[in-house]
């Protein structure tokens, strides 16, 4: 399955580091979004595009930033990371984000460890 | 905002028998009700979900049954393989794309 491809899979990057995941979704979606899923908490939405505008930002700090610069792509830019910010981190896309019926599909996800 | 509590959050069961999850929510607006599985490594997938104007739904070997009143819904499994051994996370939203998860459960069937 190949629906939602997050690369890179595995990041390991030091608290001064400017990194960046990338995801990309072949299923003609229009709403994409970016998840934080850590041990032993919930899922957390982090961003939410809709036909590329930013429609939400959970409350994220500033050294993530997201981009997308159409329907298909989204990337996360890391900057100034702390040991805390160490997870799995999820892009998923949908439909749209206003749709009935809007299942969200996940890509594999990017597991960053920040050192 | 919405709160979602899941239990229990490990879950052990023989093969062959039932297993059941239960999440209750906060926000009595939530109107969807997903489930997703996510095995080791791999990425959440849609399992199963329910609408607040449907009380149950069945896929086979699943089923979800949502209470409205109490707020919570519950996922059944029935006849469990150890290929369902996995995390199960349920979710509840009053939009469509805002999803709040639950903790997780991790469902160990054994042979």
């Amino acid at each position: 399955e190949t629906g939602v491809t997050q690369t890179p899979r595995h990041l390991v990057m030091g608290m001064t580091n400017k990194k960046s995941l990338k995801c990309e979704q072949h299923l003609g979606h229009n709403a994409m979004y970016w998840y934080k899923q850590s041990a032993k908490k919930p899922l957390e939405l982090m961003f939410v595009y809709n036909f590329k505008e930013q429609t939400e930002n959970n409350s994220v700090p500033s050294r993530f930033s997201p981009e997308c610069p159409n329907s298909s792509h989204l990337f996360l830019h890391l900057h100034t990371l702390q040991p805390e910010d160490s997870a799995l981190y999820l892009c998923a896309s949908s439909r749209d984000r206003d749709s009935s019926g809007n299942t969200i599909y996940f890509g594999e996800g990017s597991w960053l460890t920040v050192v | 905002g919405e709160n979602v509590e899941q239990h229990p959050s490990t879950l052990s069961v023989q093969e062959g028998d039932s297993a059941v999850i239960k999440c209750t929510y906060s926000d009595s607006a939530s109107n969807y009700f997903p489930w997703y599985k996510q095995e080791l490594g791999k990425r959440p997938q849609l399992i199963i979900d329910i609408r607040s104007n449907v009380g149950e739904k069945k896929d086979q070997r699943i089923a979800v049954t949502l209470n409205k009143t109490a707020k919570h819904f519950s996922l059944h499994i029935t006849e469990t393989q150890p290929e369902d051994s996995a995390v199960y996370f349920c979710a509840a939203s009053v939009s469509n794309y805002k999803l709040t998860f639950g903790k997780g459960t991790l469902l160990t069937v054994n042979p």
